[in-house]
This record gives structure tokens, C-alpha cells and sequence, in this order.
């Protein structure tokens, strides 16, 4: 079946910096999303994006699908943006979940 | 529109006892999908249905978890005799679409506020 990766597992930074968060996949795929766990455990879905780039405010997505990655861009964090970022993909029915990127904005 | 409705929020039990979780997926929804997260772990998928049949359950421990949706609408899933490792939060999440098929919109998933789940 399809592997996940998502780097880094864990990443810590100041409040207005930007960060890139990575999502490797090992197959062709037709369903992307990104998703937030806000530390409260609620997930919101962030962007679905096979290919292509998306933007929505402070937050922008690029899927690169011929090289089976994609890229999802924070900018001017703020301590909202904490939280789990989870990336799940699907060649047939079934989403595949990435193990999450921790992303923790100090104030 | 509303969301996902998922109750209880927290239910604690002894092991061995039973307990049951509501979802009631956003209205027009055909699928319907139940995850387990455990503390520090992505979702795991248990069963998905689409309208009042099962897609996928091959991730669900039928020995002990059973879930049903009979109206197409809202589901319950139960777990009977409950076990330490069940400790977790149970997520229902819905889509327009299955996952594959319809593309865009149809397909993304929805997800409910979760009901945790403490085996003692």
C-alpha cells in the first residue's frame, strides 16, 4: 500500500515566523488533503489538493504529483497555528495518514 | 450548515464494560467513516460506510467493535467488552463522496469534535 512521510515530526518557533511542513507519498495518488489538529483535538481539513498549489490566507499548499510530494506553507505563524498537521492521501478509497507534523508557536 | 455531532464527548469505563458512540454526519453526506486515535498517533481508520453499507471495515476488531448506520444517516459504534488498549478518541468524520470518485469538494472529509474514550 501507499506510505506516508511527513517531516519534521516536531518543529518549535517564535510567533511571525514561516515554516514549510513535507509530505512524501510512495505511489501515484488522486486524493490529497491537509488536515490541523488544533490541541484541543478537533481536525479541520486545511486544503485538498492532488496537484497543483492552493492558497487560503496565511496558509498555501503545493502538490508536486509526478514527484509524489507536497508542501504546505505557513506564513507570519501565529499561536493559533499550533497544533498537529496531518497529511492523508488515496490512490483508491481508503485515506492513508501520514504520523503528523507537531508544530508548537511560542509567543 | 451544521457539522459533525458526535456524542458523548467523554465517557469513562471499567474493563470488560460496554459503551456505545453516536455520529450524526452532516446532512446530505452519503459517507461516513469512524477513526480511533490513540494519544500521539495519526487516525486510524475502522470503518467507512457509504450511505447504509460498508466500504471498508478490515481495520475494525469485530470481536469486539460493532457499527452500524441502518437509515443512511447517523451511525453508532460499539465496543463490547471494552480493553485497556481501546483508550482512545473515537472521530467520525463524513464527505459528500467516497473518497475516490467524485473529485474536489465531494470528497473532503468533515470531522466531528470526537469522543474520548478512558478504559480503567
Amino acid at each position: 500500500g501507499i506510505q506516508v512521510e511527513q517531516s519534521p515530526p516536531d518543529l518549535i518557533l517564535q510567533e511571525g515566523a514561516n515554516s514549510t511542513l513535507r509530505c512524501n507519498f510512495s505511489d501515484s495518488v488522486n486524493n490529497l488533503q491537509w488536515f490541523h489538529q488544533n490541541p484541543w483535538g478537533q481536525l479541520i481539513n486545511l486544503f485538498y489538493i492532488p496537484s497543483g498549489t492552493k492558497q487560503n490566507g496565511r496558509l498555501s499548499a503545493t502538490t508536486v504529483a509526478t514527484e509524489r510530494y507536497s508542501l504546505l506553507y505557513i506564513s507570519s505563524s501565529q499561536t493559533t497555528d499550533s497544533g498537529v498537521y496531518f497529511c492523508a492521501v488515496s490512490g483508491n478509497y481508503q485515506l492513508i495518514w501520514g504520523a503528523g507534523t507537531k508544530l508548537i508557536i511560542k509567543p | 450548515e451544521a457539522g459533525v455531532a458526535q456524542s458523548p464527548r467523554y465517557k469513562i469505563i471499567e474493563k470488560r464494560q460496554s459503551v456505545a458512540f453516536w455520529c450524526n454526519p452532516i446532512s446530505g453526506h452519503a459517507t461516513l467513516y469512524w477513526y480511533q486515535q490513540i494519544l500521539g498517533q495519526g487516525p486510524k481508520l475502522l470503518i467507512q460506510f457509504q450511505n447504509n453499507g460498508v466500504v471498508d471495515d478490515s481495520q475494525l476488531p469485530k470481536d469486539r467493535f460493532s457499527a452500524e448506520r441502518l437509515k443512511g444517516v447517523d451511525s453508532t459504534l460499539k465496543i463490547q467488552p471494552a480493553k485497556l488498549e481501546d483508550s482512545a478518541v473515537y472521530l467520525c468524520a463524513s464527505s459528500l463522496a467516497p473518497v475516490v470518485g467524485q473529485g474536489a469538494g465531494a470528497n473532503v472529509l468533515t470531522f466531528g469534535a470526537g469522543s474520548r474514550l478512558t478504559v480503567l
